[in-house]
């Protein structure tokens, strides 16, 4: 079946750090990834998304690339921000032509100090 | 455009009692998503469904657990005779269900606590 590994957390870092978060998956063809940010009390916003390999997906100063040969799609921002402190999701869906439901990772928290 | 809602946004119900937990999806969208969330856990599928039926319900506890989506009103996700296992933010999506790409949009969730 598909799964969604990703780095535990949390993971604290100083404001203007640089981010990486790791995300692996295991699919039978060739799914969508997708990472979700979700804020405190809130539901999941989706930040960035891939369809296919090698798509690089990038929105507010993340990125992510879709990598085939690693089954990876590790999430990475230059300089953190104390607002995006957060837990990330990393997900996927099968690319079935029709809406299909998300396998998401178990969520890494990030935690970004002055 | 208001977003995907959900209530109510916090349930409290005793062991045995029911919880019925409701999601409207935004306009225009007719598909339907479950996932439950339980402490310091990624979210889980649950059921998807578009007015009227039940596309994939392979995330649903055999027992206690029902999903629908009627015609006319919101979807609803019914919890039966509850356990504290049952604690966990339950999460609504919905989308257009158009293309194998068609976004899934959140609602803020409903925190279901069983005492």
């Amino acid at each position: 079946g598909n799964s969604v590994t990703q780095m535990e957390g949390p993971v604290t870092l100083s404001e203007e750090a640089f981010l990486t978060i790791n995300c692996t998956y295991t699919a039978t063809g060739y799914p969508s990834l997708f990472w979700y940010v979700q804020y405190p009390g809130e539901g999941l916003q989706l930040l960035l998304k891939a369809t296919k390999a090698d798509d690089k997906g990038s929105n507010k100063g993340f990125e992510a690339t879709y990598r085939k040969e690693t089954t990876s799609f590790h999430l990475e921002k230059g300089s953190v921000q104390v607002s995006d402190s957060a837990v990330y999701f990393c997900a996927l869906s099968r690319n079935t032509g029709t809406a299909s439901k998300l396998t998401f990772g178990t969520g890494t928290r990030l935690q970004v100090t002055l | 455009n208001a977003g995907v809602m959900q209530n109510p946004r916090h349930l409290v119900r005793r062991r045995g009692q029911e919880a019925r937990l409701r999601c409207s999806p935004m306009k225009g969208h007719s598909h339907v998503y479950w996932y439950r969330q339980l402490p310091e856990e990624g979210l889980k599928f649950m059921v998807y469904l578009q007015k009227e039926n039940i596309i994939d319900e392979s995330g649903m506890p055999k027992e206690r657990f029902s999903a629908e989506f009627p015609k006319e009103g919101p979807s609803i996700l019914r919890i039966q005779q509850v356990v504290r296992g049952d604690s966990a933010a339950y999460f609504c999506a919905s989308s257009t269900g158009q293309g194998s790409f068609n976004e899934q949009f959140f609602g803020p969730g409903t925190r279901l606590t069983v005492l």
